[in-house]
């Protein structure tokens, strides 16, 4: 069975600073989908990126990029020049088949003014 | 257009009593998913709809919990004899028809907040 794993509960940044969130998972499969989705306290989860196993460049959205290591099974999101609006809930999330998706427990994100 | 909505918003109940929770989801998604977000168990998926049948019920906790989906649309989840544990943020996502191997966006809606006292 696939795992994800999150291993920082909580994580605080200086506004206009960078921060990374780690994500391990586990997987036998070789051909997958990994997500960030971001949850503000208004519960609607919104995805930031996303990541297909077979693509070897990492990817990014904006201010939002991934680190993808499919050898180690590490997919860790670096938010650069971070904002207020960026405070929130991330899941780091594993498509299993049949599209339903595996969270992790997530990582609360502060961001200091 | 109209995103993922669900009602009601919030749900207070007593143990013991049932309860049914409504998904409505994008016009046009054939895919249409549940999950529940907890403070002991995380975020964690019940079941998955393509059309009207339910290839994927393996993520309901009891059978106590069902779901169903009409038309291809609406969908209900009901939680019979509620306990305390099932206190919890439930939420409905809905997407394009699934294929391995391709990628379709799955969007959730606001979730309702249930309360068991």
């Amino acid at each position: 069975a696939q795992t994800v794993t999150q291993s920082q509960p909580e994580m605080s940044v200086q506004e206009a600073e960078t921060v990374t969130l780690s994500c391990t998972y586990d997987t036998s499969e070789s051909d997958y989908y990994l997500f960030w989705y971001k949850q503000p306290p208004s519960r609607q989860m919104i995805l930031v990126i996303r990541q297909e196993a077979y693509k070897q460049q990492n990817a990014t959205e904006n201010r939002f990029s991934v680190n993808f290591q499919k050898a180690a099974k590490s997919f860790s999101l670096k938010i650069s020049d971070s904002q207020l609006g960026d405070a929130a809930m991330y899941f780091c999330a594993y498509r299993a088949a049949t599209n339903k998706l595996i969270f992790g427990t997530g990582t609360l994100l502060a961001v200091q003014p | 257009g109209a995103g993922v909505s669900q009602s009601p918003s919030n749900k207070v109940t007593e143990k013991g009593k049932d309860v049914e929770l409504r998904c409505d989801p994008i016009s046009g998604h054939t895919a249409l998913y549940w999950y529940r977000q907890s403070l002991g168990q995380g975020l964690e998926f019940l079941i998955y709809f393509q059309g009207n049948s339910a290839p994927d019920k393996s993520g309901l906790p009891s059978d106590r919990f069902s779901a169903e989906r009409t038309g291809g649309s609406v969908s209900t989840l009901t939680i019979q004899r509620t306990q305390q544990e099932d206190s919890a943020v439930y939420l409905c996502a809905s997407s394009l028809t699934y294929q391995r191997g391709a990628y379709n966006e799955q969007f959730f809606g606001p979730g309702t907040r249930l309360t068991v006292l």
